[in-house]
């Protein structure tokens, strides 16, 4: 079985601070993905990477970066994070296969005080 | 007006009955996806279809790729069933997500 890990399932910052994400997967694919989840407004897209140290913006990227070193490994990146950043964040990872399914991970659960 | 729309939002249904959830999609699509959200937040692919129909245990899904539709049905529902249910149709890896349908099945 595909296993996608997160580093947190909750974390709770402070206005300004830097914030982590890590997204683990365990079935060498090459595409991987980050999601933010809010009431009312469903999944959107905030980055993914097709390859290693590649990266394409998504729907909502403003105030995020990415970083993908190697393959199993895609982290988010808030670099100064605000309260409107609070949020679900989902990784997902899929292999690009016909017929395949996107992955996702647990999600981690993020407050911005 | 949304890309993806999903009826119905909430949908409450005694345990054994037929449920039927309904997405009508806008984008133009390689596939759709079926996914189940239980409490707590992680997400579980259900089904990825491109034509006609995909039956998985109790659950059917059915698309018509002409009329931009697609629907998930569950037949003799549980409370187990209860979830969000979300519908996202994908173009290549990328997917557009509807904002759910939350199924609640009272035992």
């Amino acid at each position: 079985d595909v296993k996608v890990t997160q580093s947190s399932r909750y974390l709770v910052k402070r206005t300004g601070e830097k914030v982590f994400l890590e997204c683990v997967q365990d079935m060498d694919h090459e595409n991987m993905f980050w999601y933010r989840q809010d009431p009312g407004l469903g999944l959107r897209l905030i980055y993914f990477s097709y390859d290693v140290k590649m990266k394409e913006k998504g729907d909502i990227p403003e105030g995020y970066s990415v970083s993908r070193e190697k393959k199993e490994r895609f982290s988010l990146i808030l670099e100064s994070a605000s309260t409107n950043q609070t949020s679900m964040y989902l990784c997902a990872s899929y292999s690009g296969a016909y017929e395949e399914t996107q992955y996702f991970g647990p999600g981690t659960r993020l407050l911005v005080l | 007006k949304n890309e993806v729309e999903q009826s119905p939002q909430n949908l409450t249904a005694q345990e054994g009955e037929f449920i039927t959830i309904n997405c009508s999609y806008s984008v133009g699509i390689s596939a759709l996806h079926w996914l189940q959200q239980h409490p707590g937040g992680g997400i579980v692919s259900l089904f990825m279809l491109s034509s006609g129909k995909k039956k998985h245990g109790r659950l059917i899904a059915t698309i018509n790729i002409q009329e931009k539709h697609s629907s998930l049905h569950i037949t003799a529902s549980h409370p187990r069933d209860s979830a969000v249910y979300i519908c996202a149709p994908s173009e290549n890896e990328k997917l557009t997500f509807g904002t759910g349908t939350r199924l609640t099945i009272i035992p």
